[in-house]
């Protein structure tokens, strides 16, 4: 039962155009949503979260949206950049500090 | 240490073989996740120690999987009579609740391969 959903694989964006990734969620005890990007060889870095009482979260370049009636979230580059290149992960938890859920993972390319 | 330092960063072994896999997490961080990656699968959490709280074994896939924390600190993973499919890249993750961010930070991982 896969409670959190990557459904494309892989994304490619020219370089200083917008990156959107997706992902949604099955489970509605969810509460807070992260995101992770990892490079080859290297493990996940945490990238941005949010937690349900808000709709939108900014940090520099990167949004992420969540859609608590849909039960979507995204995340934003803009501008792309050659060096956003990874594996975006997104992740899910029903409690602060307790296990996340992953995705399976959207492999993003920026071409320059 | 100034990450989460995993070890062996790589391990062969014979099917049937126990093997253990270490996790050092980051100093002061109170909780410490194992997580594993399989080829093109996201990642699946394994099990949860926070604090002195009793571990959260939910995702142990059987009764070979076992994993302590000593100390509050390092952790280790233990997998009986290894099969091939436990081959995976097998990562670990601390974090400091209570910080802002709430992300874990992952180690390096070990990648398993039983032969």
């Amino acid at each position: 039962d896969q409670q959190v959903k990557q459904n494309s694989p892989s994304l490619s964006v020219q370089e200083g155009r917008i990156s959107i990734l997706n992902c949604d969620y099955t489970n509605s005890m969810f509460d807070y949503f992260l995101w992770y990007k990892k490079y080859p060889a290297e493990g996940p870095t945490f990238l941005i979260s949010i937690s349900s009482i808000k709709d939108k979260n900014e940090d520099g370049r990167f949004t992420v949206f969540l859609n608590k009636s849909a039960k979507h979230l995204s995340l934003h580059i803009v501008p792309s950049q050659p060096g956003d290149s990874a594996v975006y992960f997104c992740a899910a938890s029903a409690e602060y500090g307790n296990k996340l859920v992953f995705g399976a993972g959207t492999i993003l390319r920026v071409k320059s | 240490g100034a990450g989460v330092s995993q070890s062996p960063s790589n391990k062969v072994t014979e099917k049937g073989k126990d093997v253990e896999l270490r996790c050092d997490p980051i100093s002061g961080h109170t909780a410490l996740y194992w997580y594993r990656q399989s080829l093109g699968q996201g990642l699946e959490f394994l099990i949860y120690f926070q604090g002195n709280s009793a571990p959260d074994k939910s995702g142990l896939p059987s009764d070979r999987f076992s994993a302590e924390r000593t100390g509050g600190s390092v952790s280790t993973l233990t997998i009986q009579r290894t099969e091939q499919r436990d081959s995976a890249m097998y990562r670990c993750a601390s974090s400091l609740l209570g910080s802002t961010n709430y992300g874990y930070t992952f180690g390096s991982g070990t990648r398993l391969t039983v032969v």
